[in-house]
């Protein structure tokens, strides 16, 4: 059992809708929880960052852990279509000094 | 946010040679860098964390002798792939955190190596 688990995709959605990627981990040592948005060919943008349980809104991106239950999610609401893009999440449990661990990404494709 | 740079951020060479990568924080110090590989449809994987003024740690699996990591300074760290063979073939991409965000870690768009 891989330590993060993602579902792939390719998830395809119409422009205007809320848009839910998750992600399952095993790891209880993890204590911080990131989504980075990846487009082809270029590096990873930080989008949202939480410790804790709970929910993180930012715009129109809402973060949500569940340590009980090892799952996070990032919605999107109001999908555009310059959202569409690899979301990847990642996890670390030592601060800076941790390298991360990142599930394998999940292709979005937003719809005109 | 910070901003992680690299460079080149493509290159070509043939199997057999060594290939220089730098990864530099533009607006911030790191004590603390770290690369990663990522292979097409893959995510990213840890290769080694580079510490600034000491050896670097490598993740288990990936071969000191052959990426060689120096971080000569705070802003500055480099990772050389020696004898490059096709399988090393790969993105790949560098990291940081600003001392202010120790948790937040920030990406270099990436280096495209193609070994041919």
């Amino acid at each position: 059992q891989k330590e993060v688990e993602q579902d792939p995709g390719p998830l395809s959605v119409p422009e205007g809708a809320i848009v839910s990627l998750n992600c399952t981990y095993s790891n209880s040592a993890f204590q911080y929880f990131m989504w980075y948005r990846q487009y082809s060919r270029k590096g990873p943008e930080l989008l949202m960052y939480t410790y804790s349980s709970g929910n993180k809104e930012d715009g129109r991106f809402t973060a949500q852990v569940d340590k009980s239950s090892k799952y996070i999610s990032l919605f999107i609401r109001d999908s555009q279509p310059s959202d569409s893009a690899t979301y990847l999440c990642a996890m670390g449990s030592g601060g800076g000094a941790d390298g991360l661990t990142f599930g394998k990404g999940t292709h979005l494709i937003i719809q005109p | 946010g910070a901003v992680v740079s690299q460079h080149p951020s493509w290159v070509i060479c043939k199997s057999g040679t060594s290939v220089k990568i730098e990864c530099r924080s533009l607006d911030f110090q790191a004590t603390t860098m770290f690369w990663y590989r990522q292979f097409p449809k893959q995510s990213l994987m840890l290769m080694a964390t580079s510490n600034e003024g000491s050896k670097a740690t490598y993740e288990q699996g990936v071969e000191k002798d052959k990426f060689l990591i120096n971080h000569a300074s705070l802003t500055l760290s480099t990772l050389t792939v020696t004898s490059a063979h096709p399988e090393d073939s790969s993105f790949y991409i560098c990291s940081a955190s600003p001392p202010t965000q120790n948790y937040e870690q920030y990406f270099g768009p990436g280096t495209r190596l193609t070994v041919t």
